[in-house]
């Protein structure tokens, strides 16, 4: 069966500092993986996506970027925090396109101060 | 613009007191329509892919129904450990690919 793994589960950081959130999915192979954002009161936000290795779409600029150098393995980074990076991340991944379900990992809860 | 509306924000029921959850969507075409349950601090929990309006799909003590500009979430006889916010999502045809979610209802089951 397949797993996602996101690490860490939860992050304080202060503002200006840089980030490097991870995420592993186990079980399976050539995924498509998604980084989405969740705000208190707002629905989830996708933040970017990628169709393999190397390939990252992205849907909202800001001040963050993802990489994805290996096939199974998708990471979310930012130079310097703002406080308005705060929130809660998760990754999912879906066995083909967007119509195909996406599964999500437990993600990381994100407090910028 | 694809909009997911969904209601109520909020909904308090008692045990085994039956109920519906409602998702509402203006898409331009839609591909699928998908349910979720999210527990405080976890990611969302797959439940239902509904593809077609007239579709029913049941889990346990959920079901969910698809018509051509909604889905409901039906909750016979809820337990407690039914609390949870349940999320909407909709993928569509044409235009950028991605799921578009609703806000979610958070549900709670008084014992």
């Amino acid at each position: 069966s397949q797993t996602i793994h996101q690490w860490p589960a939860t992050l304080v950081q202060p503002v200006g500092s840089p980030l490097s959130l991870e995420c592993t999915v186990e079980g399976t192979s050539n995924p498509n993986l998604y980084w989405y954002r969740q705000a208190a009161g707002r629905g989830l936000q996708l933040l970017f996506y990628s169709v393999g290795i190397g390939q990252i779409s992205s849907e909202v600029p800001q001040n963050l970027s993802a990489s994805r150098p290996q096939d199974r393995q998708f990471i979310l980074s930012s130079k310097k925090l703002l406080l308005s990076d705060s929130g809660f991340y998760l990754c999912a991944w879906s066995p083909g396109s967007f119509t195909d379900t996406q599964y999500f990992g437990p993600g990381t809860r994100l407090t910028v101060l | 613009e694809d909009q997911v509306t969904q209601s109520p924000e909020a909904l308090r029921l008692q045990e085994g007191e039956s109920s519906s959850l409602n998702c509402s969507y203006t898409v331009s075409g839609l591909r699928g329509l998908f349910w979720y349950r999210q527990d405080p601090g976890k990611g969302p929990e797959f439940l239902f892919t509904l593809y077609s309006a007239g579709e029913e799909k049941e889990k346990e003590r959920l079901k969910a129904t698809l018509t051509k500009k909604e889905s409901f979430l039906h909750i016979t006889a809820p337990k407690p450990e039914d609390s949870a916010t349940y999320l909407c999502a909709v993928s569509t045809q044409g235009g950028s690919e991605k799921l578009v979610f609703g806000k979610g209802t958070k549900l709670t089951v008084n014992p």
